[in-house]
């Protein structure tokens, strides 16, 4: 079927631990995006892909946070030195064309 | 930055009672999308909607894109247990790198009683 695959389910990580989250888009989809959802429930947008190049990364908390989509592998989001508000759960998404319907499971990121 | 106020925050009902809930916005959205989350899992869409005024139906679900373009809504009619789990709009702007950038409401928890 199709999915997008997201690893680990969960991690965690003590403050200032480096975290790198990954994901794997459907096939055949050329764009990834990423999403943060924090306690309260509320998504944030942090960067898009177009294949491997950036799309939009107006979300992205540039000092800690980068990210990579390379050619035959699956999607990174890498947090350096994690901070205790980074607990949430992080959502990997992919499309082709149309709207946002392909979400992964997440990844549940806690820091202690 | 872009807000969107949702609500009911939370609603419990009776199985066979129909729902309403609504999303407001500072801003024009383009595109309105109503998404449905389940415990550990991601957001999964229900219905998309492209111009104002635009009524569209899945099964029981119904959502409609303001006129105004700075509001939607959706219904759920005879509600069953397995409506259970978070509703959330979103909007999305037109043009440049806004595809697939979606601003989220808060979400409407719903918990429906058998």
């Amino acid at each position: 079927g199709e999915e997008v695959a997201q690893t680990p389910k969960h991690l965690v990580r003590g403050e200032g631990q480096k975290a790198k989250l990954y994901c794997a888009p459907i096939k055949g989809h050329s764009y990834v995006f990423w999403y943060q959802q924090v306690l309260k429930n509320e998504f944030k947008f942090l960067i898009s892909f177009q294949n491997e190049n950036v799309f939009d990364e107006t979300g992205m908390p540039k000092e800690r946070f980068s990210a990579k989509c390379l050619p035959n592998s699956p999607c990174s989001l890498e947090i350096q030195a994690t901070k205790l508000e980074d607990s949430a759960v992080y959502f990997c998404a992919s499309s082709q064309m149309g709207q946002l319907r392909y979400f992964g499971p997440g990844t549940r990121l806690l820091v202690l | 930055g872009q807000q969107l106020n949702q609500s009911p925050q939370s609603m419990f009902i009776q199985e066979g009672e129909d729902v309403s809930m609504n999303c407001t916005s500072s801003s024009i959205f383009n595109t309105w999308l109503w998404y449905k989350q389940e415990p550990g899992e991601g957001p999964v869409l229900l219905i998309a909607l492209y111009k104002a005024g635009e009524l569209t139906s899945n099964g029981r679900l119904t959502a409609q894109f303001g006129i105004t373009r700075k509001d939607s809504f959706l219904n759920i009619s005879a509600s069953i247990p397995s409506d259970v789990g978070i509703y959330f709009c979103a909007g999305q702007f037109a043009g440049g790198t806004s595809y697939g950038k979606l601003t989220f409401g808060q979400g409407t928890i719903l918990t429906v009683h058998p």
